[in-house]
Order: C-alpha cells, then sequence, then structure tokens
C-alpha cells in the first residue's frame, strides 16, 4: 500500500540553525501538507501546498519557514534559524485532492520527523 | 470557533469495548475522521465519516455521529493490547480547502 515517507525520522540542531525536513508524498497526490506537534499539544496545522504555490498557511508558518517541491517526488519544509520552541514532531501528509466533495481528500500522514533543537 | 475537545486518558479491560468521545464546534465540518498515533509512530488514518452520515461500521469499529450535539464516538468491540494508543478526532471544514483540525487525543490503556 503506498505510504508517505519522511526523513530523517530524528534531527537534533543547535539553535539558529537551518534545518530541512523531507518528505516524499503518495505518487498520484496533488496536495501536500505540513502539521506540527509539540510534546503533549495537539497536532497543529503549519502549511498546504498545490500546484508549486501555498495555498492556506497558518499565523505559526511565519517568515523562518518555507516549503518547497524541488523535484516530482519530494516535498519540503525548511526552517531557517531555529529556535527552541520550533522542537516538535513535524508530520507531512497527502491527498488526491484539496477540496470537500469526494472521498479522495482524506489526508495521509507520514511517520513524522522528530526535530530537536539544542 | 475551531475546536475539537476529548478526554485525555481511557482505560478498559481486555476484551471489552473501548468508546473515545469528542465533541467539535464547527457545524460546517464536512468530514470527520480517528486517526490512531502509536508510541514513537506517524498518524495512521483508522476511519472516517461523512457529516452527512449517523453511523459508520469497518470491522471492530463504529463510529457515531450526532450532528445536532456535534457529538462524534469511536467504539473499538473487543479491544486487544495492539489498541493501546492515542486516539484523534479531527474535523475538515467546508470553509477551509486545507486543513485538519485536530483534537488534544485520548491515550488509551488496556488492562489484562
Amino acid at each position: 500500500e503506498p505510504e508517505v515517507t519522511q526523513t530523517p525520522s530524528h534531527q537534533v540542531t543547535q539553535m539558529g540553525q537551518e534545518v530541512i525536513l523531507r518528505c516524499v508524498p503518495i505518487s498520484n497526490h496533488l496536495y501536500f501538507y505540513w502539521y506540527r506537534q509539540i510534546l503533549g499539544q495537539k497536532v497543529e496545522f503549519l502549511v498546504s501546498f498545490y500546484n508549486n504555490e501555498i495555498s492556506e498557511k497558518s499565523e505559526i508558518f511565519d517568515d523562518q519557514f518555507s516549503v518547497e517541491r524541488p523535484d516530482g517526488s519530494n516535498f519540503t519544509l525548511k526552517i531557517r534559524s531555529t529556535k527552541l520552541e520550533d522542537s516538535a514532531m513535524y508530520f507531512c501528509a497527502s491527498s488526491t485532492i484539496g477540496f470537500a466533495g469526494a472521498y479522495q481528500e482524506t489526508q495521509y500522514f507520514g511517520p513524522g520527523t522528530r526535530l530537536l533543537v539544542l | 470557533g475551531e475546536d475539537v475537545e476529548q478526554s485525555l486518558f481511557l482505560s478498559v479491560r481486555e476484551g471489552d469495548s473501548s468508546v473515545i468521545n469528542c465533541t467539535y464546534t464547527d457545524s460546517s465540518s464536512t468530514y470527520l475522521y480517528w486517526y490512531k498515533q502509536e508510541p514513537g509512530a506517524g498518524l495512521q488514518l483508522l476511519t472516517y465519516i461523512f457529516s452527512n452520515m449517523d453511523m459508520k461500521q469497518d470491522q471492530r469499529l463504529t463510529v457515531l455521529l450526532n450532528k445536532k450535539d456535534k457529538h462524534l464516538s469511536l467504539r473499538i468491540a473487543d479491544t486487544q493490547t495492539g489498541d493501546s494508543a492515542i486516539y484523534f478526532c479531527a474535523e475538515k471544514y467546508d470553509s477551509s480547502a486545507s486543513k485538519i483540525i485536530f483534537g488534544s487525543g485520548t491515550r488509551l490503556s488496556i488492562r489484562p
């Protein structure tokens, strides 16, 4: 069964450093998402991406974050200058379509990247 | 406002049924989901229900939706030790093409 994959599974970085989290969405999916889960808290939406541009972003997704689809298979989240509070599990998700009206819009999640900022 | 609420913990005896409850606030929700997260793992989609349905059954899982009360429940029949996990209720709106709003998760533990 196709699945979303993410690398690395764990990343430790120093405050102020840049990190890139990588995701390979399910191959026929067109919408891509990043969510994060700070330890002990809810899973929070960060950003959605379609047709090579951001379609929606939350207030968490400020200028230090960016997303990119550098090729036909990868989807990345870059954090430019990491802060201690960026420590979280970051989940990538993908769906066939993004709008209401059909079952295909269900989002499938990857296993997550656990980011620790020291 | 956007909010999904769940109780934090549930403990059941192995073989009994587990019922995990959830309330949501936005009546325009189109899809309601249950995701499962095992320790150290990602979010696994268990099941979903459209807002125009009252019930959905899938093997040991039964989802009940009360739209009037904005209440969603997940029943797991014959609960097994492998069902130990955190269960997240989540909703998705008509008004948003994108985001899913998650509850805090209910940690299900199984007693022998």
